[in-house]
This record gives structure tokens, C-alpha cells and sequence, in this order.
């Protein structure tokens, strides 16, 4: 167990619609990464905050988007989702947010888009 | 900007079989490098890592050493077991570049007994 929480594990639902997926990270980490795991793309860097503010972007899609609230917990919003939208997503977590620190991945969300 | 090649799989191997998976690695800056393993249904997990040049990553008997000049972060075990069938990635993380992970595609390995 990473001590990185994802709700939920699993989500259903269909093409148009918009979700939000849930990361609470490990206790003390300020730092919370979200990566896409497609069949297609592989594991992709998606986006970063560090303790509320956006750090870093990466292959981050303009439907979605994600913030972090003052308990650190992170949420990753989809929106006008479409078929190819159909992936894992993980959150991590750690301690800061530059020079090397360890990341410590949630279980995932498996997003379906029907 | 930053990419990690690793061999394609799924690697097949009989229990107790020495293990290679290769890895490369293209960098601007100078990157700590790492191996994580997901096992299936589950999220990822450290496996190693090294921070240098000349750094051995070792955990569970697998082992990696960062090569620069080769640019190079080879997995290897000496004795796999049915347990360590799993997707290996590897990756990298660029100081320069923030924190955040690079992934190779990941090689499916398969044990069998």
C-alpha cells in the first residue's frame, strides 16, 4: 500500500458526458502528478500541482482539467469525453516538487467511455 | 526533449532464468533513472532507481546500473520466479525539467513454472 488513495476504482460511462476523478496523497506530500495509461500512448504525464498550485503540464488534453485543494487531496476533471478517453489514470504523490524525489502511485481509476 | 526506449515484450522465461530487459534513455539535462513494476490490476511500484552515473539500483535481487555513456538502464535478475511476472517500466526524471516521470512502453514479463 503507497498511502496514495484513488476513488474511484472504476468508471462507466458514455461519450459527452464529464467526471471527476478523486487522488488523496500520501501524509506530508505537497506534491500530486496525474498520468494517462493507454493502450495507445502508453503512461503519459498528464499534469502537476505543488501544495495548490499548478507546476508542470504535460500531454494534458484542454477538455480536461484538475486543481488541488488546500488538503492537498487533487481532482482530475474530464469533460466532453470521448471513446479515446478510455484509460487508467494514477495519481502520485511526493514530498516536493523539484530535484529528485520519490513518487508514490495510487491503485488507479479505470475510466471506460461507452 | 526526454524519451525512454525499452525492448518490447511480453518476454517469456522458465523459472530461474537470468532476466535482461534493456533500457535507454534520452535526456537534455542529467536524470535519475528508475524501474517500477506493475503487477496486474495493481498501480505502480518503485522497483529501483539511481540518481548518478555509476549508481547500481538494487531491490528483490533485480539490479540496474546507470551507464552515461551508454545512456543506459539495463534490468537484470539473476533467478526470476513465477511472481515476478508483471509490466516493468522504465523511466526517467529530469531535474531540468521538474519532477515529473518519463515512461518507456513497458515490457510485459512472463514466468513460467
Amino acid at each position: 500500500d503507497s498511502g496514495v488513495t484513488q476513488t474511484p476504482k472504476h468508471l462507466i460511462t458514455a461519450t459527452g458526458q464529464r467526471v471527476t476523478l478523486r487522488c488523496s496523497p500520501r501524509s506530508g506530500d505537497l506534491s500530486v502528478y496525474w498520468y494517462q495509461q493507454s493502450l495507445d500512448q502508453g503512461l503519459q504525464f498528464l499534469i502537476q500541482y505543488y501544495n495548490g498550485e499548478e507546476r508542470a503540464k504535460g500531454n494534458i488534453l484542454e477538455r480536461f482539467s484538475a486543481q488541488q485543494f488546500p488538503d492537498l487531496h487533487s481532482e482530475l476533471n474530464l469533460s466532453s469525453l470521448e471513446l479515446g478517453d478510455s484509460a487508467l489514470y494514477f495519481c502520485a504523490s511526493s514530498v516536493a516538487s523539484a530535484g529528485y524525489n520519490e513518487q508514490f502511485f495510487g491503485p488507479g481509476t479505470r475510466l471506460t467511455v461507452l | 526533449g526526454n524519451s525512454v526506449t525499452q525492448m518490447e515484450g511480453p518476454v517469456t522465461l522458465s523459472e530461474e532464468a537470468f532476466l535482461t530487459i534493456n533500457c535507454t534513455y534520452t535526456a537534455t539535462g542529467y536524470p535519475s533513472l528508475f524501474w517500477y513494476v506493475q503487477y496486474p490490476g495493481e498501480g505502480l511500484q518503485l522497483l529501483l532507481k539511481a540518481t548518478k552515473a555509476d549508481d547500481k539500483g538494487s531491490n528483490k535481487g533485480f539490479e540496474a546500473t546507470y551507464r552515461k555513456e551508454t545512456t543506459s538502464f539495463h534490468l537484470e535478475k539473476g533467478s526470476v520466479q513465477v511472481s515476478d511476472s508483471a509490466v516493468y517500466f522504465c523511466a526517467l526524471s529530469d531535474i531540468d525539467a521538474g519532477n515529473m516521470l518519463t515512461f518507456g512502453g513497458g515490457t510485459r514479463l512472463m514466468v513460467k513454472p
